[in-house]
């Protein structure tokens, strides 16, 4: 199985500054023949089910705000929270879809600083 | 708008059986695969099983392999997961997720499964 590995494992960030996480996957996410990486990244607030952010790692799912931005290639990428809003406070979760089983991160909290 | 909503779950006793439904509506349902994720009260979330969209192809994580069983009705709309031999550590929010080999853009809200004796 693929071992998907988030860090930190929660962050605390001040309004209106940037926050980064990063996960790493345990093998290449890099599908050669349609040059995509098959990682995601979801969004989770209290109570509520995940909710799509990126795709093919650096894609914007429909209504995300531009101030979430994915990148990386391989086994290596990095979600980032430009210019952090309260609203934004939740648990973060990277998951490959390369291969069954299809995998997560373990997740990680972001708070306010 | 595509909307999944989960139902079924419940409280079970350890060795009990549950099944667990997703109603789907708002796309093509017979087009996408569709999985069933799983979040311990507190923890992260766990992959459990998914179907492909003609329901000829189904996947399962080693944790569940052999009691559980995932199908799906098209003509409903419909998704199912049939839990047997349930365990305490099977206690969880189980999610239906449109998406295997592709990012899962839409859950629904989750069905409570408590194991306990």
């Amino acid at each position: 199985d693929i071992v998907m590995t988030q860090s930190p494992d929660s962050l605390a960030v001040s309004l209106g500054e940037r926050a980064t996480i990063n996960c790493k996957s345990s093998q290449s996410l890099l599908y050669s023949p349609d040059n995509n990486n098959y990682l995601a990244w979801y969004q989770q607030k209290p109570g509520q089910p995940p909710k799509l952010l990126i795709y093919w790692a650096s894609t914007r799912e429909s209504g995300v705000p531009d101030r979430f931005s994915g990148s990386g290639s391989g086994t290596d990428f990095t979600l980032t929270i430009s210019g952090l809003q309260a609203e934004d406070v939740a648990v973060y979760y990277c998951q490959q879809y390369y291969t069954t089983p299809c995998t997560f991160g373990q997740g990680t909290k972001l708070e306010i600083k | 708008e595509m909307q999944l909503l989960e139902s079924g779950g419940g409280f079970v006793q350890p060795g009990g059986s549950l099944r667990l439904s997703c109603a789907a509506s708002g796309f093509t349902f017979s087009t996408y695969a569709l999985s069933w994720v799983r979040q311990a009260p507190g923890k992260g979330l766990e992959w459990v099983s998914a179907i492909s969209g003609d329901g000829s192809s189904t996947y399962y994580a080693k944790s569940v392999r052999g009691r559980f069983s995932i199908s799906r009705d098209n003509s409903k709309d419909t998704l199912y997961l049939q839990m047997n031999s349930l365990r305490a550590e099977d206690t969880a929010l189980y999610y239906c997720a449109k998406g295997l080999t592709t990012a899962m853009g839409v859950w629904g809200k989750g069905t409570t499964v408590t194991v306990s004796s």
